[in-house]
C-alpha cells in the first residue's frame, strides 16, 4: 500500500498569513493526489484534484502543487473560514489512502 | 445541483450487520465511481472502496475485506455499502463520494456499534 504522510499534523497561523502543508507519497504517484478541507463537524470538500487543479468554486487563495512523491498545499491569505483540518489523498492505485491530516487553528 | 443523500444513522450489535444507501442526483451516475470513505470519533479519514457505477465492479479496502460489500441500483442512480460482524470499532460516521473526479459528498450517516 502506497503511504501518504502529511505535515505539520497541526499548525496555528495568524489571519493573513501565508500557509504552507506538506504530503509525501511513498511510491510515486504521478499527479494522481487530491486535497480535501474537512470544517468541524462537516463532511469533506474536495479543494483541489490532480495535485494542482483548483476545482470550480475554490478561492484563489488555495493553491497546490508538486508530482511524484511531493506535493504541497499553500493558503496564500489565510481567512477565519479556512481553519479546518485539511487532508490528502492517493487516488493513483488502490486502495486510495489518506494523508492524517493536518490541523490548521488560528493564532 | 449535484446531491448525494445519504440513509440515517444507525444503532447496531456487534456481530451484526448494516447497509447504508447514498441515493444521488444531479449528475449521470455512471460517470464516476462510487467511493465509501469512513471516520471514527475524533479520527481521520479511511478510505473503503469503490464501485464502478457502469459494470458493478468492485474495489476494497484490504482490512475490510471479506466483511464489505458495495452495491448500486442503476435504475434509481443509488450506491450501497453493507458491512458484516461489525466491531465496536467500526463506530464512524460513514460518507459517500463520486470521487475526485466529481468532487461531491454525502453528508454522512453514524453508525453505533454498541452492546
Amino acid at each position: 500500500d502506497i503511504q501518504m504522510t502529511q505535515s505539520p499534523s497541526s499548525l496555528s497561523a495568524s489571519v493573513g498569513d501565508r500557509v504552507t502543508i506538506t504530503c509525501r507519497a511513498s511510491q510515486v504517484i504521478y499527479t494522481d493526489l487530491a486535497w480535501y478541507q474537512q470544517r468541524p463537524g462537516k463532511a469533506p470538500e474536495l479543494l483541489i484534484n490532480a495535485a494542482s487543479t483548483l476545482r470550480s468554486g475554490v478561492p484563489s487563495r488555495f493553491s497546490g502543487g508538486g508530482s511524484g512523491t511531493d506535493f504541497t498545499l499553500t493558503i496564500t491569505s489565510l481567512q477565519p473560514e479556512d481553519v479546518a483540518t485539511y487532508y490528502c489523498q492517493n487516488y493513483d492505485s488502490v486502495p486510495h489512502m489518506f494523508g492524517q491530516g493536518t490541523n490548521v487553528e488560528l493564532k | 445541483q449535484v446531491q448525494l443523500v445519504q440513509s440515517g444513522a444507525e444503532v447496531k450489535k456487534p456481530g451484526a450487520s448494516v447497509k447504508l444507501s447514498c441515493k444521488t442526483s444531479g449528475y449521470i451516475f455512471s460517470d464516476y465511481y462510487l467511493h465509501w470513505v469512513r471516520q471514527a470519533p475524533g479520527q481521520g479519514l479511511e478510505w473503503m472502496g469503490w464501485i464502478i457505477p457502469t459494470s458493478g465492479a468492485t474495489s476494497y479496502a484490504p482490512k475490510l475485506q471479506g466483511r464489505v460489500t458495495m452495491t448500486r441500483d442503476t435504475s434509481i442512480s443509488t450506491g450501497y455499502m453493507e458491512l458484516t460482524n461489525l466491531r465496536d470499532d467500526d463506530t464512524a460516521v460513514y460518507y459517500c463520494a463520486n470521487g475526485p473526479g466529481g468532487g461531491y459528498w454525502g453528508q454522512g450517516t453514524l453508525v453505533t456499534v454498541s452492546s
